[in-house]
């Protein structure tokens, strides 16, 4: 069974607009931590956002926002105030807290902003 | 504070040659990760090292593939023999004693010809 699902392989949104990038996630461990990254056209990986599993608010930076629904096990990252720049690849991903660390990622949401 | 360094950024290699890709961690992490990345995929762990250990190494093939993060100088993962299906982009992640953030460095792109 996928850990990670992203369900959208493709998002469009306007300028300005804000836009939910969806993530379900997996798992049995009572702790785990929830991450976003973002990959831009020139390959890099761009650590966004985290939200650990005990925590009580959803994460925010900036324009960025984490929706955390425990119960409904998803992670939707928000991106309030869109801009061309945010057009890239988007990946969810998961660190269970008895894996030893490493990440579990989502095959990724393709988000473009159209002017 | 430098960031994951990782080099060389795009390595060439032909069919049966070895590829050595290069991982500093950020300065204090002395957790390493490293990942690949296929084309339209998203990243897969390969292996998981601390200072002169391999901690998980779950994610590797099970030959031609090494990993080793020394005392002292960067993490290296050694592929012996490449073949085309060892081209991808391979990706190290640094991060510090917990399940906090992980940092990465900017990818090696290896292309088998």
């Amino acid at each position: 069974a996928q850990k990670i699902t992203q369900t959208q392989p493709g998002m469009f949104v306007q300028e300005k607009e804000a836009v939910t990038l969806d993530c379900t996630y997996d798992t049995s461990d009572p702790s785990y931590g929830l991450f976003w990254y973002k990959q831009p056209s020139s390959g890099e990986m761009i650590f966004l956002i985290y939200q650990g599993s005990y925590d009580q608010q959803n994460a925010t930076e900036g324009r960025y926002s984490l929706n955390f629904q425990k119960a409904r096990k998803s992670a939707n990252l928000v991106i309030s105030a869109s801009q061309l720049g945010d057009s890239a690849m988007y990946f969810c991903a998961m660190r269970e807290g008895g894996s030893q660390g490493n990440l579990i990622f989502g095959k990724g949401t393709k988000l473009s902003v159209k002017p | 504070n430098a960031g994951v360094m990782q080099n060389p950024r795009h390595l060439v290699r032909r069919r049966g040659q070895e590829a050595r890709l290069r991982c500093s961690p950020m300065k204090g992490h002395s957790h390493v990760y490293w990942y690949r990345q296929l084309p339209e995929e998203g990243l897969k762990f390969m292996v998981y090292l601390q200072k002169e250990n391999i901690i998980d190494e779950s994610g590797m093939p099970k030959e031609r593939f090494s990993a080793e993060f020394p005392k002292e100088g960067p993490s290296i993962l050694r592929i012996q023999q490449v073949v085309r299906g060892d081209s991808a982009a391979y990706f190290c992640a640094s991060s510090p004693v917990g399940p906090t953030e992980a940092f990465f460095g900017q990818g090696t792109r290896l292309t088998v010809v």
